[in-house]
């Protein structure tokens, strides 16, 4: 079957880093994201990642290594507005997004 | 670009009514659209997938007579809950994928809580 796993809930330090992990099973692969959703509103896009690698953009990088099913989201100089859920969902064979259950992350003062 | 709008953002509604949920593409033409359900606290659960000008493709489990799909254009997938009850209130959103993109991103719209009482 097709499967994402992430951790549930992760706490960390304003100003710190933090990285969430996600693995994958899926049938085909045709690229992960990471969407970032704040309580009762819709997910907003993070990150794509198709090749092995890392990714950055700004405070977020994303990394993906393919031949593990292993993806990560880090997030940089954390602020409490980066207090959120985060998605990561898997396109599989058939251009289906599966997705994972989410990791609620914490900020702390 | 890439805008999608959900309308209504937020509707109550009395048990056994029928209630229509709006996605549009406003900058864009989506060859795809997709409805999901949120309930509380768990991730997206994918409903169905509409292509234009076919019907909707329904996941296992989704009652495809109480959930009717209409993508009547390329910016326009409707979402019809009929004989709304308790249980389907929920947080509905839509995505649509853009016809250009490289790699098939989605496009979220703002979400739709629905609550019937």
């Amino acid at each position: 079957g097709q499967n994402i796993d992430q951790p549930t809930e992760m706490t960390a330090t304003e100003g710190a880093i933090v990285q969430i992990n996600c693995t994958y099973q899926t049938s085909g692969f045709n690229g992960l994201f990471w969407y970032q959703q704040h309580a009762g509103e819709a997910p907003t896009f993070l990150s794509y990642n198709v090749l092995d690698g890392l990714e950055e953009k700004g405070r977020f990088s994303s990394f993906l290594s393919r031949s593990k099913g292993y993806s990560y989201l880090l997030l940089k100089e954390l602020q409490m507005k980066d207090s959120a859920s985060y998605l990561c969902a898997a396109l599989d064979s058939n251009y289906q997004l599966i997705w994972g259950a989410g990791t609620k992350l914490i900020i702390k003062p | 670009g890439a805008v999608v709008s959900q309308h209504p953002s937020r509707v109550i509604c009395k048990s056994g009514t029928s209630v229509k949920i709006e996605c549009r593409s406003l900058d864009f033409q989506a060859t795809t659209m997709f409805w999901y359900r949120q309930f509380p606290k768990k991730s997206l659960m994918l409903m169905a997938t509409s292509n234009e000008g076919s019907k909707a493709t329904y996941e296992q489990g989704v009652e495809k007579d109480k959930f009717l799909i209409n993508h009547a254009s390329l910016t326009l997938s409707t979402l019809t809950v009929t004989s709304a009850h308790p249980e389907d209130s929920s947080f509905y959103i839509c995505s649509a994928r853009r016809a250009s993109t490289d790699y098939n991103e989605q496009f979220f719209g703002p979400g739709t809580r629905l609550t019937v009482l």
